[in-house]
């Protein structure tokens, strides 16, 4: 098993629609966890972190966590085909090891 | 605009040559990562430096690989002798231990081994 898994994709929504991008992982003990997102040719963009249970709410963009559950999840509301890119999630594991899930690529059609 | 900057970009060399790999961090952040990433393997740590120490480097193959920061504004990679293997996109990333384990990312190296 993969220490983050995500779905590779590729996830297709039109435009407008909500993006739901899942993430799952393995160590129990993972506080810190974040959503980058890279388009391609180009480096990871960190666009979201979240520490806690819950919900973080910035502009269209959602990261919900459930450390019970092991899953962090990234919503876009309203999205655009500027959004298209591969999202990536990445764990804190211990100390500063982070790692990264294989990426999810979503493609919003106009 | 601070930023983290790679050099050199783009470095294509014939298998058994040396290459070396160069990040500067943003400054006064005192946290370093190298990472690579390939279609097949995705995006895989390879070390990481706090305060220019090493704290892991358990991603690298030491047998080849190498990582140091001679100074806190320089990383470095080091692949002797490469191999068509290690081929890949090599990033350099920076963050600060203030507790939130946020990384910015570099352009990149591009590296072709032929």
């Amino acid at each position: 098993q993969k220490e983050v898994e995500q779905n590779s994709g590729p996830l297709s929504v039109p435009e407008g629609a909500i993006a739901s991008l899942n993430c799952t992982y393995s160590d129990r003990v993972s506080q810190s966890f974040f959503w980058y997102r890279q388009y391609s040719g180009k480096s990871p963009e960190l666009i979201m972190s979240i520490y806690s249970n819950g919900d973080k709410e910035d502009g269209r963009f959602t990261a919900q966590l459930n450390k019970a559950s092991q899953y962090v999840s990234l919503l876009i509301r309203d999205s655009q085909p500027s959004d298209s890119a591969t999202y990536l999630c990445a764990v804190v594991t211990g100390g500063f090891k982070t790692i990264f899930g294989a990426g999810t690529r979503l493609f919003v059609k106009a | 605009d601070a930023r983290v900057t790679q050099t050199p970009r783009h470095k294509v060399t014939e298998m058994g040559q040396e290459v070396t790999m160069r990040c500067q961090p943003i400054l006064g952040h005192n946290t370093v990562f190298w990472y690579r990433q390939t279609m097949m393997q995705g995006l895989e740590l390879l070390a990481y430096f706090r305060n220019r120490a090493p704290l892991d480097d358990s991603g690298m193959p030491k047998d080849r690989f190498s990582a140091e920061m001679p100074d806190a504004t320089l990383a470095t990679l080091k692949i002797q002798p490469s191999e068509p293997r290690d081929s890949a996109v090599y990033f350099c990333a920076s963050g600060s231990s203030g507790g939130i384990y946020e990384q910015y990312f570099g352009p990149g190296t591009r590296l072709t081994v032929t």
